[in-house]
């Protein structure tokens, strides 16, 4: 699977929106953008996944860039439970036999009272 | 809601012994994945398994062993611990993926492992 880039850390305040960043230049035209967060003390829990058009769910926005270079996650208003890693990883879906998901080092997001 | 639970959140053991880290499910997923966590190396896939008694080796599968027994659980199993095995265990699991589909991964709350 083809990797990403994320900034290490980011700071935001309580109640604003959040542009979490990931650069993914060499990604296939059949991978999939996935994100995951790990709030602390906890296992990865699945935020939203896409592939060409941007997507809606409960938790976030996910906007993927025209070319796919690039994609960002949106936290619509920020709150101190969204203090925690988040991870975008690339997964290939043509690869379903092939189950691994790469984790990166992710970005420590950090919420301001 | 989909549940993946560990058997303990927390583990102290002795270099030398054996270890057995257990993981259960509760949605009928067939795919189970074994990582242990490190600060700054992220999550490391160990081992997974696709099926009942079905298992393949991840990216570090040196010194851990698996066990599938049973759909719902998937055992890891240190043979003899060594201090370099001190970490974070997580484990996932995954409806099996239809063609041209993905499914996200649901992960257990973590075993911090301790070896003495």
């Amino acid at each position: 699977d083809a990797k990403t880039t994320q900034p290490n850390s980011m700071e935001s305040n309580e109640e604003e929106p959040v542009h979490l960043p990931c650069n993914h230049s060499t990604i296939s035209g059949t991978d999939y953008i996935h994100w995951y967060r790990q709030l602390p003390s906890q296992g990865p829990e699945y935020v939203i996944h896409g592939l060409t058009s941007n997507v809606n769910n409960r938790m976030a926005s996910l906007a993927i860039a025209e070319d796919r270079k690039s994609s960002t996650l949106i936290l619509h208003r920020a709150t101190l439970r969204d203090a925690a890693v988040y991870y975008c990883i690339l997964r290939d879906y043509r690869n379903f036999g092939n189950e691994k998901l790469t984790f990166g080092t992710g970005t420590r997001l950090t919420i301001i009272p | 809601d989909v549940k993946v639970t560990q058997s303990s959140r927390y583990l102290v053991k002795r270099t030398g012994e054996k270890v057995f880290l257990e993981c259960v499910q509760d949605m009928d997923h067939e795919n189970m994945f074994w990582y242990r966590q490190d600060p700054g190396l992220g999550l490391r896939l160990i081992y997974f398994s696709y099926d009942v008694k079905m298992k393949e080796k991840g990216d570090i599968p040196e010194g851990y062993s698996v066990s599938r027994e049973k759909k719902e659980r998937f055992s890891l199993i240190l043979e003899s611990a060594s201090t370099n095995q001190t970490s974070m265990y997580l484990c996932a699991s995954k409806q099996r993926p239809a063609k041209d589909r993905t499914y996200e991964q649901y992960f257990g709350p973590g075993t911090r492992l301790t070896v003495t």
